[in-house]
């Protein structure tokens, strides 16, 4: 099975801030990938797919990217919303869907 | 608006079978751009897909709960159900209904998600 390694697992930031996730895949999936956006009590909420494109409604202080089996999430000016858990999701079909192991953005 | 809920039991005894049912609102289960899946998360933890099925019935399951998962379809009544068997104190999470975006011959990805139910497997 693909394995989804996200780091860091905690990140701490300020309103401001520009923060970057990443997401390494331990093999190569192509650009079957998402991020999704969870807050406490909530369903997760995606934020881009195919690696890098921004779901319709999302702020574009949201982006992705990708290098091989390396994907990142940068935000490039944190609001005060932002403050949440991360996630990256694997999405080939015929592959089972795995998710990282979290990435918790709290407040400085 | 789309809308996906989900509905059963918040209590289920060990060794029992759970059953969720996901009720779709605001669009047809039928459609071919869509699959439909099930998640969960166990309090405080991350996230893990359970399954999903397409219209037609064809189902893809997580393989380490593929033997206790059975994934099915109403399409008359516009729901989708998950029964999970065998159940322990491991399988005490929220569990999710959503559905699936297919926005390429192999990709698809969760866009809309229920609020999520909390079962818990208990004596």
């Amino acid at each position: 099975d693909i394995q989804l390694t996200q780091s860091p697992s905690f990140l701490s930031a300020s309103v401001g801030d520009r923060v970057t996730i990443t997401c390494r895949a331990s093999q190569g999936i192509s650009s079957y990938l998402a991020w999704y956006q969870q807050k406490p009590g909530k369903a997760p909420k995606v934020l881009i797919y195919a690696a890098s494109t921004l779901q319709s409604g999302v702020p574009s202080r949201f982006s992705g990217s990708e290098s091989g089996t390396e994907f990142t999430l940068t935000i490039s000016s944190l609001q005060p919303e932002d403050f949440a858990t991360y996630y990256c999701l694997q999405l080939n079909t015929y592959l089972p869907m795995t998710f990282g192991q979290g990435t918790r953005l709290d407040i400085k | 608006q789309l809308q996906v809920q989900e509905s059963g039991p918040g209590l289920v005894k060990p060794s029992e079978t759970l059953s969720l049912t996901c009720t779709v609102s605001g669009g047809s289960i039928t459609s071919n751009t869509y699959y439909w899946g099930w998640f969960r998360q166990p309090p405080g933890k991350g996230l893990e897909w359970i399954g999903s099925i397409y219209y037609s019935g064809n189902t893809y399951y997580n393989p380490s709960l593929k033997s206790r998962v059975t994934i099915s379809i109403d399409t008359s009544k516009n729901q989708f159900s998950l029964k999970l068997s065998s159940v322990t104190a491991a399988d005490t999470s929220v569990y999710y209904c959503a559905r699936l975006r297919i926005y390429d011959i192999s990709g698809s990805y969760p866009d809309y998600w229920g609020q999520g139910t909390l079962v818990t497997v208990s004596s």
